[in-house]
């Protein structure tokens, strides 16, 4: 089955150490997503990734890296930087070649940092 | 003013009734738009997306667009307990730098046997 896998579902860190969520999509999309989610609040975004080689900071990036060295893969590491790490963090994809196409996204990886 | 606003809720609606969700935006050069359904602690799942002036429907769904308005709404009719979930809308800008879905905060359903 075509999809994407966010792994691990609940990540448990201490401040202050830096942590990588992964994101794989068997679904040969182009385009890949970082959104977080906070309770009461809509999704962010915090990097994405059109093409492989090359990704763009979101909205919220301060704090975050990406990479994006496989078409498949699109992982973010949340450094120590990052002043509110705790949160949902949601993976998507969309095809690149239709500007309408929906995204699709991961099942998240729910974070606390204590 | 926020790039894509929706009443957080909760709206709650008997079994059977139809519920409308609202959603404003505010860039004009949105291109389309799209309704995601989440239940508590999942992801989102897409429900429907839009592109034209007009109506939509697949199924108990209608997604209606009007972007002179700027606004675009989801109906759901004959709703149902399982139909109880946070309703995302979203819209996408084209930019110079690529191709951005902005997110609403999502407006909560509850549909009351």
């Amino acid at each position: 089955d075509g999809g994407i896998t966010q792994s691990p579902k609940y990540l448990f860190r201490k401040e202050g150490q830096n942590v990588t969520l992964s994101c794989e999509q068997n679904l040969n999309h182009d385009a890949m997503y970082w959104y977080r989610q906070d309770p009461g609040q809509g999704l962010r975004l915090i990097y994405y990734s059109q093409i492989v080689n090359d990704f763009q900071k979101g909205d919220i990036a301060e704090g975050y890296s990406v990479s994006r060295e496989k078409k498949e893969s699109f992982p973010l590491t949340v450094t120590s930087a990052q002043k509110n790490p705790t949160a949902f963090y949601l993976c998507a994809s969309r095809t690149g070649t239709d500007h309408n196409s929906p995204l699709h996204f991961g099942n998240g990886t729910r974070l606390t940092v204590t | 003013q926020k790039e894509v606003e929706q009443n957080s809720g909760p709206l709650s609606v008997p079994e059977g009734a139809i519920a409308s969700l609202n959603c404003t935006y505010s860039d004009r050069g949105s291109q389309s738009f799209f309704w995601y359904r989440q239940y508590s602690g999942k992801s989102p799942e897409l429900i429907m997306s839009i592109y034209s002036n007009g109506d939509k429907e697949d199924g108990r769904f209608t997604a209606q667009l009007n972007k002179a308005s700027q606004y675009v709404s989801l109906l759901i009719r004959d709703s149902q307990p399982s139909d109880s979930a946070t309703y995302l809308c979203a819209v996408r800008i084209l930019t110079g730098g690529g191709n951005k879905l902005t997110f609403g905060t999502g407006t909560q359903l509850k549909v009351e046997l």
